[in-house]
């Protein structure tokens, strides 16, 4: 079974620019979670995602968003790009929210 | 206080040696403990999950809960070289998952 796929897997951005980043689940996970991964501030949750509905947000700004499509894919935004936005940006699925969460390869977002 | 505490370590230790990594927490709603290994330039990858107090093995890992105390704990018996990495624990309840900022483990040949 394929694992999570993440795309793209690095991205060059400048400042005032906005992003979008994009995961597929495992076959059969309709959960999907988001997550910011930086050296001083470890791994923060963003949002989660189940049945195209956001369960829950983590402490981020209104310019982090997200989606998720019927086929469970999910797609996450940020507007207005920042410096401090530069980060591994990771997502998790899992067949149900609580459950054992798979993560994929990350996207590594630079903002000049 | 912070709702999870994890020591940065870098942890340096001789292959074969038995490696303990330990993780507090303060949240008593927390329910279900996780232990991650991530190695540089890749995303994390599950290597435990419990849900109650008490022991858990897969192979070489142990994972311990002790709710009384909110702490939680991962054995590696046998280290190798291939499991130096950083190991996150995290911790979840209803409506928020936790990660600790992670340990840097090396494995000595």
């Amino acid at each position: 079974k394929a694992g999570v796929t993440q795309t793209p897997r690095y991205l060059i951005k400048t400042r005032g620019q906005q992003v979008t980043l994009s995961c597929s689940p495992i076959s059969g996970h309709r959960s999907v979670s988001w997550y910011q991964q930086t050296p001083g501030q470890g791994l923060q949750f963003l949002f989660e995602y189940f049945s195209e509905t956001q369960r829950n947000k983590g402490n981020f700004p209104g310019r982090f968003s997200g989606r998720q499509f019927s086929n469970s894919r999910s797609e996450m935004n940020v507007s207005t790009l920042e410096l401090g936005d530069s980060a591994l940006y990771l997502c998790a699925s899992s067949q149900q929210p609580g459950n054992e969460q798979f993560f994929g390869p990350g996207t590594r977002l630079t903002v000049l | 206080q912070k709702e999870v505490e994890q020591d940065p370590g870098p942890l340096s230790v001789p292959e074969g040696a038995i490696v303990s990594l330990n993780c507090t927490y303060s949240n008593s709603a927390f329910q279900y403990f996780m232990w991650y290994r991530q190695y540089s330039r890749k995303g994390p990858e599950l290597l435990m999950y419990t849900y109650s107090s008490g022991n858990k093995e897969d192979g070489r890992f142990t994972a311990q809960v002790d709710k009384s105390s909110k702490y939680i704990s991962l054995f590696i018996r046998d280290s190798q070289p291939s499991d130096s990495a950083t190991y996150l624990c995290a911790m979840r309840s209803d409506d928020k998952i936790i990660f600790g900022k992670g340990t840097r483990l090396h494995i000595l040949p």
